[in-house]
């Protein structure tokens, strides 16, 4: 169990540029979230994926975010034409389905500024 | 709307002294239940979690937490603060069973030497 990893670490961008982000599961977790955490606040869903379905996306995820888990392992985020409200950190978590009551397991995030 | 709601931005104990935070749910079905910590540039690592069954849940680092439906609530403690806890502290609720994470806004811990 090598934990929920999540690449870059740090990401400073120009607003209008466009960001990927990466987040590797633990490997045998099916379920995969992706979190928003402004400073002082808790985090706020974003959307999450079982396999390679994206089941549920919240409002808060523009046109400008896109998730992708295409072959159900990785899974990548990306804000197109950043704006400065995108600062934040992005958390990755990740959970195995099946009795239920999994806690999700989280990595270290991505903390993104704008200029 | 579901939502988790944590009395006290900030919470500061003297070291050795009995830590107290607050959450409680929303809803009347209760859900399942998560405490996190979070230290400064890191995730989220679970202390504690109830799912069904006893109503107070021991953890890691000597954290525990009692499941009190008649207040909907969560509370965290943990008898005797040391330095190392001093971190912020999330409430969270899955109210789908296997879907999102709601968190409340966070506790941030101080302590006190």
């Amino acid at each position: 169990d090598t934990g929920v990893s999540q690449d870059p670490r740090h990401k400073i961008t120009k607003r209008g540029q466009n960001v990927t982000f990466r987040c590797d599961p633990i490997s045998e977790h099916n379920r995969l979230y992706w979190y928003r955490q402004t400073l002082g606040q808790g985090p706020e869903f974003l959307t999450y994926f079982q396999n390679e379905a994206q089941l549920e996306k919240s409002r808060l995820l523009s046109d400008r975010f896109s998730a992708e888990r295409p072959k159900g392992s990785f899974s990548t985020l990306e804000i197109q034409r950043t704006e400065q409200g995108d600062s934040a950190m992005y958390l990755c978590a990740s959970t195995k389905t099946g009795s239920g009551d999994q806690p999700q397991h989280f990595g270290d995030g991505t903390r993104l500024s704008i200029l | 709307a579901q939502s988790v709601t944590q009395l006290g931005s900030h919470v500061s104990v003297s070291e050795g002294a009995l830590v107290l935070l607050r959450c409680n749910y929303s809803s009347s079905v209760p859900p399942y239940l998560f405490w996190y910590v979070q230290y400064p540039n890191q995730g989220l690592q679970l202390l504690l979690k109830y799912t069904t069954g006893a109503t107070l849940v021991k953890g890691i680092n000597g954290f525990e937490a009692e499941f009190k439906k008649s207040e909907t609530s969560f509370h965290l403690t943990k008898p005797s603060a040391h330095m190392s806890d001093a971190a912020e502290y999330f409430c969270a609720a899955d109210y789908n069973q296997g879907g999102k994470l709601i968190f409340g806004q966070g506790t941030e811990l101080s302590v006190k030497p």
